[in-house]
């Protein structure tokens, strides 16, 4: 069975730019998120989508993060524009979304983003 | 006072030895755990979840204690390759959709 793809890897850009990451989930997995890791801390939630429906944005920050999932499947995470503080490791992870007992997560690789 | 928190560590123990780490939540009406590994530089990946009645998967034990709010993780006969961050999961259902909150994380390295 495939992974959580993401792309690109690697990401370095000047504050004030614009950048996009892309996650494609397991197949079949209803749900997806991204998360935001700081190096040090724990996986933040940005965005929680179910199929394609928002479930949780309360932590993104909406005045610079989008993301979009438009048809139930694969889903873009932009920046626009990027300060110094958004530095850090976008992970996307998926899971079944049966949520009875709480699904498993599968993480991707994640997108490692510098911002200069 | 964070939801979920964590000794950040790191703990380093020598090959054989038996660590564990504690996990504290805040919310009382959480309703699931985990405990993810995450090397470094890679994704976090799942360990084990952790049930009421407690559980064992190998040399790795969780434990759940509801009335102190913290679970646990053993880990017996420590490895090289137990060289990790121990992230803390714990999934808060909220207005009917689950919400998974992680720890800041545990690193261990376990030494020869």
């Amino acid at each position: 069975e495939a992974g959580v793809a993401q792309s690109p890897r690697y990401k370095i850009i000047e504050k004030r730019q614009s950048v996009a990451f892309w996650c494609n989930p397991i197949s079949g997995h209803a749900t997806l998120y991204w998360y935001q890791q700081i190096l040090g801390q724990g996986p933040k939630l940005l965005i929680q989508f179910q199929n394609n429906g928002v479930v949780d944005d309360s932590q993104l920050p909406k005045d610079r993060f989008s993301a979009e999932r438009l048809k139930g499947v694969d889903s873009t995470l932009k920046i626009q524009p990027a300060k110094l503080e958004d530095s850090a490791v976008y992970l996307c992870a998926s899971s079944p979304g049966r949520q009875r007992v709480g699904d498993t997560q599968y993480f991707g690789p994640g997108t490692r983003l510098t911002v200069l | 006072r964070k939801e979920v928190e964590q000794d950040p560590g790191p703990f380093n123990v020598p090959e054989g030895a038996t660590v564990a780490f504690n996990c504290t939540y805040s919310n009382s009406a959480s309703q699931s755990f985990f405990w993810y590994r995450q090397d470094c530089r890679k994704e976090p990946k799942l360990l084990m979840s952790v049930y009421s009645s407690g559980n064992e998967d190998g040399r790795f034990t969780a434990q759940l204690n509801r009335a102190s709010q913290y679970i646990s993780l053993l880990i017996r006969d420590s490895k090289l390759s137990d060289s990790a961050t121990y992230l803390c999961v714990v999934i808060l259902v909220t207005s009917g959709t689950y919400k998974y909150i992680f720890g800041t994380g545990t690193r261990l390295k376990v030494l020869a």
